[in-house]
C-alpha cells in the first residue's frame, strides 16, 4: 500500500512563477519528511526536509509546509527557474535516518 | 567529499541469472540503504545496513539480499532474476544516526531479458 501519495504526476509552470508540489501521507507514525529532486539517469538529490515539530522550513527558493492534522505537505519553489525542471519525490519516515517511504513523484516542467 | 558511488552503472542479464550490485557510501557514513525504482511502483525500500548488520528490511522476496563490509561498502544480490526485476537500483548512505539525511548514488540500471 502506498503510504505516501503524490497525486499530480506532472505540473507545468512558467518561469518566475510559483511551483507548488503536493504530497499526502497516511501513516501517522511518520515524523520526518523530505523532498528529493531527480534528473534522468541520476540518483535523487536531497532538497529540503522538515520534522513534525515544525510546520514550515525554508531554504532559499524552496519552502516546505507541513500540516500534520491533514497529513499533508507541500513544496513551494519561488521563483521557478527552467533548471528546476525535474521529477520531485516526497518521502517520509518514522525516524530521521531510517527507511524512507517515497511517493511516485511529480514531474515539474518550468517553461521560459 | 566524494559522493555515493555505484557499480556497475548499467547491466543486462537474462531470466534465471543472478546479479550483484555494489555501493560505496560517502566517507564516514556507516548506513547504506537500497531502493528499487520502477515506473509503476516508484521508489521502494529494499533494506538498510548499519555497521555490517541489516537494520531494516522492506517487503521484497528472499531473492533480494544484501551485505555490508567492515569498510561500509555494501553489495546487493538478486538471485533467479525475473523480468519484473528490471529497474533502477539506488543506494543511499547516511551516518546512520538519528540526525542525518540519506544521500543517493546515481543508481545501477538493470535490464532483465
Amino acid at each position: 500500500d502506498q503510504q505516501v501519495k503524490q497525486n499530480s504526476p506532472s505540473l507545468s509552470v512558467q518561469e518566475g512563477r510559483i511551483s507548488i508540489l503536493n504530497c499526502d501521507y497516511t501513516n501517522s507514525m511518520f515524523d520526518y519528511f523530505l523532498w528529493y529532486k531527480k534528473y534522468p539517469a541520476e540518483g535523487p538529490t536531497f532538497l529540503i526536509s522538515i520534522s513534525s515539530i515544525k510546520d514550515k522550513n525554508e531554504d532559499g527558493r524552496f519552502t516546505v509546509f507541513l500540516n500534520k492534522s491533514a497529513k499533508h505537505l507541500s513544496l513551494h519553489i519561488v521563483p521557478s527557474q527552467p533548471g528546476d525542471s525535474a521529477v520531485y519525490f516526497c518521502a517520509a519516515s518514522p525516524l530521521r535516518g531510517y527507511a524512507l517511504n517515497f511517493g511516485k513523484g511529480t514531474s515539474l516542467l518550468v517553461t521560459p | 567529499k566524494a559522493g555515493v558511488t555505484q557499480t556497475p552503472r548499467y547491466l543486462i542479464k537474462t531470466r534465471g541469472q543472478q546479479v550483484t550490485l555494489s555501493c560505496s557510501p560517502i566517507s564516514g557514513h556507516r548506513s547504506v540503504s537500497w531502493y528499487q525504482q520502477t515506473p509503476g511502483q516508484g521508489l521502494q525500500f529494499l533494506f538498510e545496513y548499519f555497521s555490517e548488520t541489516q537494520r531494516n528490511k522492506g517487503n521484497f522476496p528472499g531473492r533480494f539480499s544484501g551485505r555490508q563490509f567492515s569498510n561500509s561498502r555494501s553489495e546487493m544480490n538478486v538471485s533467479t532474476l525475473e523480468l519484473g526485476d528490471s529497474a533502477l537500483y539506488l543506494c543511499a548512505s547516511s551516518s546512520g544516526l538519528a540526525e542525518e539525511t540519506q544521500y543517493f548514488g546515481p543508481g545501477t540500471r538493470l535490464l532483465v531479458l
